[in-house]
């Protein structure tokens, strides 16, 4: 059973657009949400992280969107670069306990 | 910066074999895991540890066991390796009190023949 679906699963854009993905969840207890990037060979590292407290952050060209009515929230990657591209997962998490994880987006950027 | 390594980047082994994939981590961090990661499966978790001497099953536990006998390395151990055991081993850690910011190893790739 997937807590935390997450979409696409894969994704390419062009150099300077903008990538966005989602994940949506079903439990309302969640009350951390992260996002991880993973480049090939590595493991993944945390990227960005909200709680549902606010509504967006950012951090230079990414931003999480938090929407708790819809149970949903999104990573946006502005002006995407060659660099970007890797795999991102969204994850949830309840008190400060077991990440649930999405099942990942593969990105590319064309140059 | 947190710093985990893993014992292997890459290992092959064959079904039947006892297989030990380690982890060691130098933050002196209480908790460890151990996922696996499968192409359109995400990461899974295994095992975790909050403390020396003990673990907790993960959501996949069968087939593996662990042991951690000191507190910067957390092992994962396949009694018996099987073909479907093969994949993308990752070890993490967080701070104390926390499960949320997980710091990865580079993963070791195991196949199983």
């Amino acid at each position: 059973q997937q807590q935390v679906k997450q979409s696409p699963q894969s994704l390419i854009v062009q150099k300077g657009g903008i990538s966005i993905i989602n994940c949506a969840y079903e439990n309302t207890a969640f009350d951390y949400f992260p996002w991880y990037q993973q480049f090939p060979g590595k493991g993944p590292a945390l990227l960005i992280a909200i709680r549902p407290d606010v509504s967006e952050k950012k951090e230079g060209r990414f931003t999480i969107s938090f929407n708790k009515s819809a149970k949903q929230f999104s990573l946006h990657i502005m002006d995407s670069q060659p660099g970007d591209s890797a795999t991102y997962f969204c994850a949830a998490a309840i008190n400060n306990r077991k990440l649930i994880w999405g099942l990942g987006t593969s990105l590319g950027v064309n140059p | 910066d947190v710093k985990v390594t893993q014992s292997s980047r890459y290992l092959v082994k064959r079904t039947g074999e006892k297989v030990f994939l380690e982890c060691v981590q130098d933050m002196d961090h209480e908790n460890m895991f151990w996922y696996r990661q499968d192409p359109g499966l995400g990461l899974r978790l295994i095992y975790f540890s909050y403390d020396v001497k003990m673990k907790e099953k993960g959501d996949i536990p069968e087939g593996y066991s662990v042991s951690r006998e000191k507190k910067e390395r957390f092992s994962l151990i396949l009694e018996s390796a099987s073909t479907n055991q093969t994949s993308m081993y990752l070890c993490a850690t967080t701070p104390p009190g926390s499960y949320n910011e997980q710091f990865f190893g580079p993963g070791t790739r195991l196949t199983v023949l």
